[in-house]
């Protein structure tokens, strides 16, 4: 299994503004998963993008694949508050199990 | 919404000592999981298990780890004797099957285990 390496690390903004990371990984996908960890909770899956995709879409939400680059984008617009909490990208192959980086943090600023 | 339950939320226990933490997954969900997290740190894989064998495990799960599937719903890790590096956050997770090249995990809430 291979995990995702998310970038920035942080990141600041205030509220209404966009944010967006990135996500690069090494080897071939089938697909590749976006979940969000608000402090001390579980993850929550937010958007599963495949191979063949290039682009999807779920609220305000929108994910970027490029397979050529073997990176991932997260864009967030229109953030809130509510949106503070870490974001980590899951690349998937076959494995039975999915692995996780570091994660970009992301502070939503009122 | 369907969701992954754990207990309990938060156990303390004396170093040298057996925890079980319990888990009731997705009853659907064919895959479970245990992940940890130390604090501070990311979201490391313990265990998969499927059709009641465990079928990868990383190399955190050393001998002191178990888990196992005793009834219909429940899906239990045990650490047969505690340390204090031990102390983390145990999320328990499960999916639906990977047939469809997908493998969506919802988590639960997690169990938080302080050793001392």
């Amino acid at each position: 299994s291979q995990q995702g390496e998310e970038d920035p690390q942080a990141l600041s903004i205030q509220e209404g503004e966009n944010a967006t990371m990135n996500c690069s990984y090494k080897t071939s996908i089938n697909n590749l998963q976006w979940y969000r960890q608000n402090s001390g909770r579980g993850l929550v899956h937010l958007i599963l993008i495949r191979s063949n995709e290039r682009e999807k879409h779920s609220g305000r939400l929108r994910v970027t694949l490029d397979t050529s680059k073997k990176s991932s984008s997260l864009l967030i617009t229109a953030s809130r508050a509510a949106d503070t909490a870490s974001y980590f990208c899951a690349p998937h192959f076959n494995d039975y199990k999915l692995s996780f980086g570091a994660g970009t943090t992301v502070t939503v600023r009122a | 919404e369907p969701e992954v339950t754990q207990t309990p939320s938060h156990q303390v226990t004396q170093m040298g000592q057996e925890v079980i933490l319990r888990c009731v997954p997705i009853s659907n969900h064919l895959y479970f999981y245990w992940y940890r997290q130390i604090l501070g740190q990311k979201v490391e894989f313990l265990v998969s298990f499927y059709n009641n064998e465990i079928s990868e495990k990383s190399e955190i799960f050393d001998d002191q780890f178990s888990v196992e599937r005793p009834d219909g719903s429940n899906f239990t890790l045990k650490i047969r004797s505690t340390k204090l590096e031990d102390s983390a956050m145990y999320f328990c997770a499960s999916s639906e099957n990977r047939a469809s090249g997908a493998n969506v995990l919802t988590f639960g809430a997690g169990s938080r285990l302080t050793v001392l």
